[in-house]
């Protein structure tokens, strides 16, 4: 079954760390895929998306991610993080199902980052 | 910047009772969604909605689901006898076409079913 996974459930920084967030799909086929950002209290937000050309996609907030299709992997990345980035981050990628598409998530990882 | 609105945004309800959840989604999209995250876990596609009926479904949404269009501005999930295992936060979302990369995600509703 396609699934996409999240290896890290909890990250824990201080300000001017550096992160990286893991995220693999399991999906044979042609993939969309997309990072969302939940901050405390708030709605989904697209932070970034991938659909094809550069495998390194920018995305807002100094936010990029690479992907790697031998690797089936979407990372996550940012080289300096801020304490207003602690905030819950959804890798997930689009089903074509041949109908509708719909997003599939994968299990979220909580960023908390201290002063 | 349009966004989708969700009401309440906390629901604490009686198990076995009816709830309905509401959204606004942005008014001149077509395709609707409903999303749901129970806590510590994943955000599962529930029904999408097109055309005044359902398009997709997941094997979560069971006969205990509904969803509605009443009014061209609302769209609503009714759940008719909620379960403990119900309570989760429930996402609307809505997009202009069929592709979802487009998609614009409500606040969310906590649904507590005690």
């Amino acid at each position: 079954a396609q699934s996409v996974s999240q290896h890290n459930h909890h990250v824990i920084l201080s300000e001017a760390a550096s992160l990286e967030l893991g995220c693999n799909y399991s999906y044979g086929g042609t993939v969309n895929l997309f990072w969302y950002v939940q901050y405390p209290g708030q709605h989904l937000q697209l932070l970034l998306k991938y659909f094809s050309g550069d495998p390194l996609v920018k995305g807002i907030k100094g936010f990029e991610a690479e992907f790697i299709k031998s690797k089936f992997s979407f990372n996550l990345r940012k080289p300096s993080v801020q304490w207003s980035d602690t905030a819950e981050y959804f890798c997930a990628v689009i089903l074509f199902s041949g109908g509708y598409n719909k997003l599939i998530f994968g299990a979220g990882t909580r960023l908390a980052v201290h002063p | 910047e349009p966004e989708v609105t969700q009401t309440p945004s906390h629901q604490v309800t009686q198990m076995g009772q009816e709830v309905i959840l509401r959204c606004v989604p942005i008014s001149n999209h077509l395709y609707f969604y409903w999303y749901r995250q129970i806590l510590g876990q994943k955000v599962e596609f529930l029904v999408s909605f097109y055309n005044n009926e359902i398009s997709e479904k997941s094997e979560i949404f069971d006969d205990q689901f509904s969803v509605e269009r009443p009014d061209g501005s609302n769209f609503t999930l009714k759940i008719r006898s909620t379960k403990l295992e119900d309570s989760a936060m429930y996402f609307c979302a809505s997009s202009g076409g069929r592709s979802v990369e487009k998609l614009f995600f409500g606040s969310g509703t906590q649904l507590s079913v005690l």
